[in-house]
């Protein structure tokens, strides 16, 4: 079954601007990942906030965590064309179990 | 540093008949390793992990199985199959306690 629902289903931009994609969880979880995954491949690991944290950086990734609402949100700040790609939130277990959301397609507009 | 194989990359088989995939990993010993399944447009589902040698669980029951006969293998197989198990199947690993890495995936179209 599906834990994680984003929001919006698709986003798109210009570049330079920011992107900020949500998701929400129903289950109990360890820790709240992120993936990206390009047109056809496979997907990417992008960053992880473990269920005690409430936000991390990473580059331009910035990642909040609200464990009372549990939702989480992602944002990428001065997007590039680069970056479109469909982000995916996972839900992880405290054993490696990882329960996928439905994805945001992002299109960066050059 | 750790590497996924997948193979084939793609496949087009017809209803009813035999599937088999495999992932084959380097890089690392005993790691957990999971078969996931992506309809198009979709979120991933995942479908067997396993812990070890001879060990798998699965998460959906289906006509699908898998095994893992070496500690680096991990197959999945279908004796027939159905128009539904067309998607993208994407092996992983677990990585650094929590982190998963993906494998480039295999296309399978049944017709």
């Amino acid at each position: 079954s599906q834990q994680g629902e984003e929001d919006p289903q698709a986003l798109s931009i210009q570049e330079g601007e920011n992107a900020t994609m949500n998701c929400s969880y129903k289950t109990s979880i360890n820790n709240l990942q992120w993936y990206r995954q390009n047109s056809g491949r496979g997907l990417v690991h992008l960053i992880l906030i473990r269920s005690n944290e409430r936000e991390k950086h990473s580059g331009r990734l910035r990642v909040t965590l609200d464990t009372s609402k549990k939702s989480s949100s992602l944002l990428i700040t001065a997007s590039r064309a680069a970056d479109t790609a469909s982000y995916f939130c996972a839900g992880g277990t405290s054993y490696g179990k990882l329960t996928f959301g439905q994805g945001t397609i992002l299109t960066v507009h050059p | 540093s750790q590497t996924i194989h997948q193979w084939p990359a793609t496949l087009v088989q017809p209803v009813g008949s035999p599937l088999s995939l495999e992932c084959t990993v380097e890089g690392t010993s005993n790691p957990n390793l999971y078969w996931y399944r992506q309809a198009a447009g979709r979120g991933l589902q995942l479908l067997f992990y396993s812990v070890g040698i001879g060990q798998i669980s699965s998460e959906v029951p289906q006509n699908l199985s898998a095994s893992r006969p070496q500690d680096r293998q991990f197959i999945l197989s279908s004796k027939k199959l159905l128009l539904s198990d067309s998607g993208f199947y994407l092996c992983a690993l677990q990585r650094d306690l929590y982190e998963q890495y993906f494998g480039p995936g295999t296309r399978l179209t049944v017709t």
